[in-house]
């Protein structure tokens, strides 16, 4: 079946442009997580949804960041006034649900998908 | 500020020898994932070990997860050039209230053939 897709898969923009990224979870996935990536590191969690709700968004930098997820499905992350230092991989991934199992929380499986490579000029 | 830091940094081999991979942490996790990223692609999942001194196989790939869940490893043997990629370690939190995952910085593989 289809993976997670990300679009575009590469944008340039200028200093102080709006920027928007599009994820296209897996059917049926319920969370969904955005992540960005620097050059040469791991991924860094940036916001995380459950259904239609950012259940965590301590990883967005600053209020520059924001993403949404209206209908449950579909995330924009969104990047206001881009800094040079915004340049990075944006990846998404989706899950399905994460549940308490023993008392304990489950981390369920997250599918990435190819990231969108965003250049701030 | 990442808590997870992967050993070597780079690695690059001839095809046939065998390697072993590090992530150290000095925090506890309930769970640490191995994951494979190609150039272009996110991450792929490659293991889930849970308890503490867990070893898990996959064909020449072995995982462990160290006693105190702190830290863990991954061991190839006789490498091969499809082994090349970045190879990440990820935790998940102890207490299970993080959703997120925190990755290392990753080493990258090189096999030579």
């Amino acid at each position: 079946g289809a993976g997670v897709s990300q679009t575009p898969s590469n944008k340039v923009t200028e200093k102080g442009k709006y920027v928007e990224l599009r994820c296209d979870p897996i059917s049926g996935h319920t969370a969904l997580y955005w992540y960005r990536q620097s050059l040469g590191q791991g991924p860094e969690f940036l916001i995380y949804f459950q259904g239609t709700g950012a259940a965590d968004d301590s990883g967005l930098p600053n209020d520059r960041f924001f993403a949404v997820r209206p209908e449950g499905s579909v995330s924009t992350l969104k990047i206001q006034r881009t800094e040079r230092g915004d340049s990075a991989v944006y990846l998404c991934a989706s899950s399905h649900s994460w549940f308490r199992r023993e008392g304990r929380g489950c981390q369920e499986t997250q599918y990435f998908g190819p990231g969108t490579r965003l250049l701030v000029l | 500020t990442q808590l997870l830091e992967q050993s070597p940094q780079f690695l690059s081999i001839q095809e046939g020898e065998n390697l072993t991979v590090y992530c150290n942490s000095s925090s506890v996790f309930s769970s640490l994932q191995w994951y494979r990223q190609e150039p272009g692609e996110g991450p792929v999942l490659l293991v889930t070990v849970v308890t503490g001194g867990e070893v898990k196989k996959l064909k020449r790939l072995t995982f462990q997860f160290g006693d105190a869940r702190k830290d863990s490893s991954l061991h190839i043997t006789a490498a091969q050039p499809g082994d090349t990629g970045l190879y990440l370690c990820a935790g998940a939190q102890r207490d299970g209230s993080a959703r997120q995952l925190t990755f290392g910085s990753g080493t990258q593989l090189t096999v030579l053939p």
